[in-house]
């Protein structure tokens, strides 16, 4: 069974751009969270997708959002990067009718 | 709006020794969930609990659900260097059961 699966592992932007994280869930797992991890901090929920709808938004400002295909694989979308928009950025994929999440390797971006 | 806080912040214990962390929640909570992340991971899904009082154990970790729902703890019993890493609880966030908000984690070091 192949896990939670995240890519780029690395990237680097330059304030102003944008970006777009995937994330591949665990098979038979059909939510998918984002989160937002600073160093030495606890993840922070950005937005949550089941059967291809949002279910859930933490306060993030609009230029994050998200996606998720019938595959239930899911892209988190950041426009107009900030230089504290750099962070390590988590997926987690939860079974059917269980709130277990998870956790994929992680995206770090940095911005400059 | 919703709070989840850890405490300690930081625990150094010699191996054997053994660890408690406490995560209280400014609400009642429906269930809350442990992960541990170690250094340079992502978090790892421990447990969850549901019932008010409950008691559930992992070989040498403890999980403990308050009364109230609105706290936990989690115990470990003579420390292992393999149990280094950071500890975060994590409850429902509001109406949204399965968006979930994390504490800021209980770092934990063991000196062997």
């Amino acid at each position: 069974e192949t896990g939670v699966t995240q890519s780029p592992t690395h990237l680097i932007k330059t304030r102003g751009q944008q970006v777009t994280l995937r994330c591949s869930s665990q098979s038979g797992h059909n939510t998918v969270s984002w989160y937002q991890q600073a160093l030495g901090q606890g993840p922070q929920f950005i937005f949550q997708y089941y059967r291809e709808e949002e279910n859930g938004r933490g306060n993030f400002p609009p230029r994050f959002s998200g996606l998720q295909f019938p595959n239930y694989s899911s892209e988190l979308n950041v426009n107009a990067l900030e230089l504290d928009d750099s962070a390590l950025y988590l997926c987690a994929s939860s079974p059917p009718e269980s709130y277990e999440q998870y956790f994929g390797p992680g995206t770090r971006l940095t911005v400059t | 709006g919703q709070q989840v806080m850890q405490i300690p912040q930081y625990q150094h214990v010699q191996e054997g020794e053994d660890f408690t962390t406490y995560c209280n929640s400014s609400t009642t909570l429906s269930n809350i969930q442990w992960y541990k992340q170690r250094p340079g991971g992502h978090p790892v899904f421990l447990i969850q609990l549901v019932k008010s009082g409950e008691v559930k154990k992992q070989k040498r970790l403890t999980f403990q659900f308050g009364e109230a729902k609105k706290n936990s703890s989690l115990h470990i019993t003579a420390t292992q260097t393999t149990d280094v890493g950071t500890y975060f609880c994590a409850g429902p966030r509001g109406n949204y059961g399965q968006n979930f908000v994390f504490g800021p984690g209980t770092r934990l070091s063991v000196l062997p």
